[in-house]
């Protein structure tokens, strides 16, 4: 079946040790997307790739960095992980901008 | 940039009772409408969708959805829930003067539905 698959399903970085989250698409969708969301509340989003085209929100804090290597990957780039930033990790494609969004299971960070 | 907002944060109620969740948007024109369901542990699901057309949508498990333009509302309707019906219901809304499509979220709405 067409996927968005997201790995690892759970990580647990140390404060300030840089963690890299993964997603992958079956879906051979043009834009991906990366969304944080904290308990109870709706999914943020931080930035997406139109194909190689780069949109960070304006809110996104510079320590969150992404990079899509080719049309299936996305990575999600925390470089100096704080106590705030655990949450889960929602990645998402979508055949083109505009459209409908699929999301993968997510994956729950933990900062200790 | 559009706005959503979901009326009531957390519902409760017993199987077979009929269920309706609010959702307005902050501004008229061109829009793409959207609910959401996450089940507990699970992942953000596709219920139903809305771009143009009648209205009145229907999705998946029993949903729908009745789009109405003059009240900027798009509110969920189930006629009669199950057990299995609890989860969180995100509405969404694409802006259609976006170029970039942002999808943005109402707040949720916890529902829990009792045997």
């Amino acid at each position: 079946d067409a996927m968005v698959i997201q790995n690892p399903r759970y990580q647990v970085t140390q404060f300030g040790k840089p963690v890299t989250l993964s997603c992958s698409q079956t879906l051979n969708h043009n834009v991906m997307y990366w969304y944080q969301q904290k308990s109870s509340q709706a999914p943020k989003l931080l930035f997406h790739y139109y194909d190689k085209d780069f949109n960070n929100e304006a809110d996104t804090p510079d320590n969150f960095q992404s990079r899509r290597p080719n049309t299936s990957f996305c990575f999600l780039d925390i470089r100096s992980p704080g106590l705030g930033d655990a949450a889960m990790y929602l990645c998402a494609t979508s055949r083109r901008l505009q459209e409908t969004q699929y999301f993968g299971p997510g994956t729950r960070l933990l900062v200790l | 940039a559009q706005s959503v907002s979901q009326h009531n944060h957390h519902v409760i109620l017993s199987e077979a009772a009929s269920l309706e969740l609010g959702c307005n948007y902050s501004y008229g024109g061109t829009v793409n409408l959207f609910w959401y369901v996450q089940y507990p542990g699970q992942h953000l699901q596709l219920l139903l969708k809305y771009f143009s057309g009648d209205p009145l949508v229907k999705g998946i498990k029993g949903f729908e959805a009745e789009f109405i333009k003059s009240k900027f509302s798009f509110n969920l309707r189930k006629p009669s829930v199950q057990w299995s019906d609890t989860a969180e219901y995100f509405c969404a809304v694409i802006d259609g003067t976006d170029s970039w499509g942002k999808l943005q979220f109402g707040a949720g709405t916890q529902v829990v539905v009792t045997p």
